[in-house]
């Protein structure tokens, strides 16, 4: 069954130091997200992407934020300079059509501790 | 935007017994429901979902229940095992927007 994979699975950074987490999504889908889960608490929605371009973002993807689609796999969630409450799950997800419409697949996640 | 609020958070049961965990909305115009389950330290699957044209959906011992009029739904999971422990979040979305998810549920299981 095909699946969403994300790497690393665990990365630790110091603070202020820039992070790329790398996610390839299925081959097939066109819509991707990243979400982030800190310890404890609820999914929380970053951003969603389509067509290159990003379709919709929440308040936490701020301007330290960034998403690329560097070939035709890889889908990557970079943030510039990490504070100490970015530390949390970082889930990558993808879906075939809009996620309204068909189910989006989740990554195993990257968890990110910022020391 | 969206918000869903999801109850109780913690949810002890007995194996055997039946188990179910509500949400609410607040966006009219949300027409799709997923719950997806979360094992310790794994991603988030989705076990069952629902849509705004349908009051109710099962597969086996799962079933979720959908109250458009008072805007919430319900999962139900009968017959529970100890391998439904596990935290269950529900969420909400309209047409081509994302997820919005609830805070989680953390079933917990006892044989």
């Amino acid at each position: 069954e095909p699946e969403v994979t994300q790497t690393p699975s665990h990365q630790v950074t110091q603070m202020g130091q820039e992070v790329i987490l790398r996610c390839v999504p299925i081959s097939n889908h066109l819509y991707f997200y990243w979400y982030r889960q800190i310890l404890g608490q609820k999914v929380e929605f970053l951003v969603s992407f389509y067509n290159n371009e990003i379709s919709e973002k929440s308040e936490i993807f701020d301007d330290q934020f960034s998403v690329e689609r560097p070939d035709g796999s890889n889908f990557t969630l970079k943030i510039r300079s990490t504070k100490l409450e970015d530390s949390a799950m970082y889930f990558c997800a993808s879906s075939e059509k809009g996620a309204g419409y068909t189910e989006a697949f989740f990554g195993q996640g990257t968890r990110l501790t910022v020391v | 935007g969206e918000n869903v609020e999801q109850h109780p958070s913690t949810l002890s049961v007995q194996e055997g017994d039946s188990a179910v965990i509500k949400c609410t909305y607040s966006d009219s115009a949300s027409n799709y429901f997923p719950w997806y389950k979360q094992e310790l330290g794994k991603r988030p699957q989705l076990i069952i979902d629902i849509r705004s044209n349908v009051g109710e959906k099962k597969d086996q011992r799962i079933a979720v229940t959908l109250n458009k009029t008072a805007k919430h739904f319900s999962l139900h999971i009968t017959e529970t095992q100890p391998e439904d422990s596990a935290v269950y979040f529900c969420a909400a979305r309209r047409g081509y927007s994302t997820l919005t998810f609830g805070k989680g549920t953390m079933l917990l299981v006892s044989p």
